[in-house]
């Protein structure tokens, strides 16, 4: 899920496959995730949640693992429709502290192949 | 109920004047964090806003500033603009501070030539 510089990791499939979306957040003492989609022209929208006291969470269609030793997030997407091509982000916050901020991965573009 | 509503979507300035935007939270939400959307650096933190106090700063320089008002509307403000400040402006609303779901408005597209 994290890109370097101008380029954002692309993820390609077919229509009604499944497709994985990967994340490496950054702060150890993060402890609330969120993925969230983004199409063309419209602001991010809100997916799917985790808490740090969760390895895994359930929604319609997409789940998400966390793996906290390595610090990494997973967004999975089942039977994967056109409608899903989107910009996907992962961001993290670490609420126990006074900074209350998201902190986003820079994003990964999937396309969906009729 | 209404979503983040954000005014205006599509601004075009020149070098060295100053810009405001606005953003309308959810209805009952007290908390307004805005961000800005490049190609190059992603979404990055601008400031956070609850109970009209600026709570949290991301680095950014002194010319960007917000306020919000008592009705959790929120503004924020970029003097002496710069053309590396051409970039999407996102508000997004929730509940409380700590934990929860930030909804996002559609966004200012701002353009400085």
């Amino acid at each position: 899920g994290e890109s370097v510089g101008l380029h954002l990791p692309t993820l390609s499939v077919q229509e009604g496959d499944n497709s994985i979306i990967n994340c490496a957040y950054s702060n150890s003492a993060s402890d609330y995730f969120i993925w969230y989609k983004q199409e063309s022209g419209k602001g991010p929208q809100f997916i799917i949640d985790i808490r740090s006291n969760m390895d895994k969470r359930q929604g319609q269609r997409v789940t998400v693992l966390l793996n906290k030793t390595v610090k990494h997030l997973s967004l999975q997407i089942a039977a994967t429709q056109p409608g899903d091509s989107a910009v996907y982000f992962c961001a993290e916050n670490e609420s126990g502290g006074s900074n209350y901020k998201l902190t986003f991965g820079k994003g990964t573009l999937l396309t969906v192949n009729p | 109920k209404a979503g983040v509503t954000q005014t205006p979507r599509y601004l075009i300035k020149t070098r060295g004047q100053q810009v405001t935007l606005s953003c309308s939270p959810i209805s009952g939400h007290r908390s307004v964090s805005w961000y800005q959307q490049t190609p190059g650096q992603g979404l990055q933190f601008l400031f956070e806003y609850f109970s009209e106090t600026q709570r949290n700063k991301g680095n950014f320089p002194g010319r960007f500033s917000g306020r919000q008002f008592s009705n959790s509307r929120s503004e924020m403000n970029v003097s002496t603009l710069e053309l590396g400040d051409s970039a999407l402006y996102l508000c997004a609303s929730s509940l409380s501070r700590g934990m929860g779901i930030q909804y996002f408005g559609a966004g200012t597209r701002l353009s400085v030539l």
